[in-house]
């Protein structure tokens, strides 16, 4: 079936740590999403790609990188320099002028 | 700038009542909005979506929303709640004329009372 697969489900980061969050489609979507969820604050953009090998920063981007090398693939690198990580990441799709489908997230959390 | 503002983070109805979560949103151009349903620890499912053709739209579930421009309100209503519709119900608008960039709600929480 065709969806978007975020691994792993849980995540769990040490102090001082990088950790690499990954998001894959097989819709043949062309652009991808990532968002971070906290209680009571809705979704908030970190970063979003339109088009392999190009991406642009979304609200919140700071301590956070990602890379577009395939059109199914957009990892989202947490960063050390991010100091409160922990949060639900959602990763979605959309054609270009389509409608976002999500992912399941990752529950990342710190040790 | 938009914006979208959801009216209540906690709402709970009685099993059987009618279902109304409120959201008004702003916008500089006509705007394309919709409903966002997510269960625990899962993603966002989409519910319905308005883009400018009819201004009462149906989704899944049973769920409804009606686009009033006058009152730049989306708001979204089930006639009947049952116990799987709790959940927590998103809200979004686009910005620039597409559909792919969205601004969110912070979310209204559902509960169902039996």
């Amino acid at each position: 079936d065709g969806g978007i697969t975020q691994s792993p489900k849980y995540l769990f980061r040490k102090e001082g740590q990088n950790v690499t969050l990954s998001c894959e489609q097989n819709l043949n979507h062309d652009a991808m999403y990532w968002y971070r969820q906290d209680p009571g604050q809705g979704l908030r953009l970190i970063y979003y790609s339109q088009i392999v090998n190009d991406f642009q920063k979304g609200d919140i981007a700071e301590g956070y990188s990602v890379s577009r090398e395939k059109k199914e693939s957009f990892p989202l690198t947490v960063t050390s320099a991010q100091k409160n990580p922990t949060a639900f990441y959602l990763c979605a799709s959309s054609p270009l002028e389509g409608t976002q489908h999500f992912g399941d997230g990752t529950r990342l959390s710190i040790l | 700038a938009q914006s979208v503002t959801q009216l209540g983070s906690h709402v709970s109805v009685s099993e059987g009542a009618l279902v109304l979560l409120r959201c008004n949103y702003s916008s500089s151009v006509p705007p394309y909005l919709f409903w966002y349903v997510q269960y625990p620890n899962q993603g966002l499912q989409l519910l319905l979506k308005y883009t400018s053709a009819a201004t009462l739209v149906k989704g899944i579930n049973g769920f409804e929303a009606e686009f009033k421009k006058s009152e730049t309100s989306f708001h979204l209503t089930k006639p009947s709640a049952h116990m799987s519709d709790a959940a927590e119900y998103f809200c979004a608008v686009s910005y620039g004329g597409s559909q792919g960039n969205l601004i969110f709600g912070k979310g209204t929480k559902l509960s169902v009372k039996p």
